[in-house]
């Protein structure tokens, strides 16, 4: 079953504009991981920031995490039109290193040249 | 980051018959897959976890005896689908974690069409 939720569930832009997604998740965790999926494609790992981490950047990624609302957001600047795909939370529960990950709905992201 | 290779990406096949889906870990050895499904615009269910050389543990409403799971070394799990109905049509993915992996890292998923 589903942990968190993702919000907006959709994300119209302009490219050049910045995107920004909200995670929430509800127990607690050991690590938050974001994940891409472009359409009828596998997931691929953006970035995981630890639940003793409170930011994190990769390049034009910047995700946030506030373990005392139980939330997490990723920001994208200066987004492109590859950009466009479905953008999912995951979240691994606190004492399991290898264990589940449960996902949210997932945001989808569309982003017009 | 690791690579998971999954096999085939899309299938078709009849009513009644089986089908095989392969996640392979090129690059790591992998002690826990997961398998998902996923449904159009949703999110991944999470159908069962294999831990290598043990017994999958499936989650409730994944019928066992339907969705068979193999993880017979640490590089290579499958997922054979049996006497596929078009119900089961659905995009799977396999995802795999190892020891000195903690990210879990995702295979390109299949598309199953049952016809």
């Amino acid at each position: 079953s589903q942990q968190g939720e993702e919000d907006p569930q959709a994300l119209s832009i302009q490219e050049g504009e910045n995107a920004t997604m909200n995670c929430s998740y509800k127990t607690s965790i050991n690590n938050l991981q974001w994940y891409r999926q472009n359409s009828g494609r596998g997931l691929v790992h953006l970035i995981l920031i630890r639940s003793n981490e409170r930011e994190k950047h990769s390049g034009r990624l910047r995700v946030t995490l506030d373990t005392s609302k139980k939330s997490s957001s990723l920001l994208i600047t200066a987004s492109r039109a590859a950009d466009t795909a479905s953008y999912f939370c995951a979240t691994r529960d606190r004492g399991s290193t290898l264990g589940r990950l449960y996902f949210g709905r997932g945001t989808q992201l569309t982003v017009w040249p | 980051g690791a690579v998971v290779s999954q096999h085939p990406s899309r299938v078709i096949c009849k009513s009644g018959t089986s089908v095989k889906i392969e996640c392979r870990s090129l690059d790591f050895q992998a002690t826990t897959m997961f398998w998902y499904r996923q449904f159009p615009k949703q999110s991944l269910m999470l159908m069962a976890t294999s831990n290598e050389g043990s017994k999958a543990t499936y989650e409730q409403g994944v019928e066992k005896d339907k969705f068979l799971i193999n993880h017979a070394s640490l590089t290579l799990s499958t997922l054979t689908v049996t006497s596929a109905h078009p119900e089961d049509s659905s995009f799977y993915i396999c995802s795999a974690s190892g020891t000195a992996v903690f990210e879990a890292f995702f295979g390109q998923g299949t598309r199953l069409t049952v016809v």
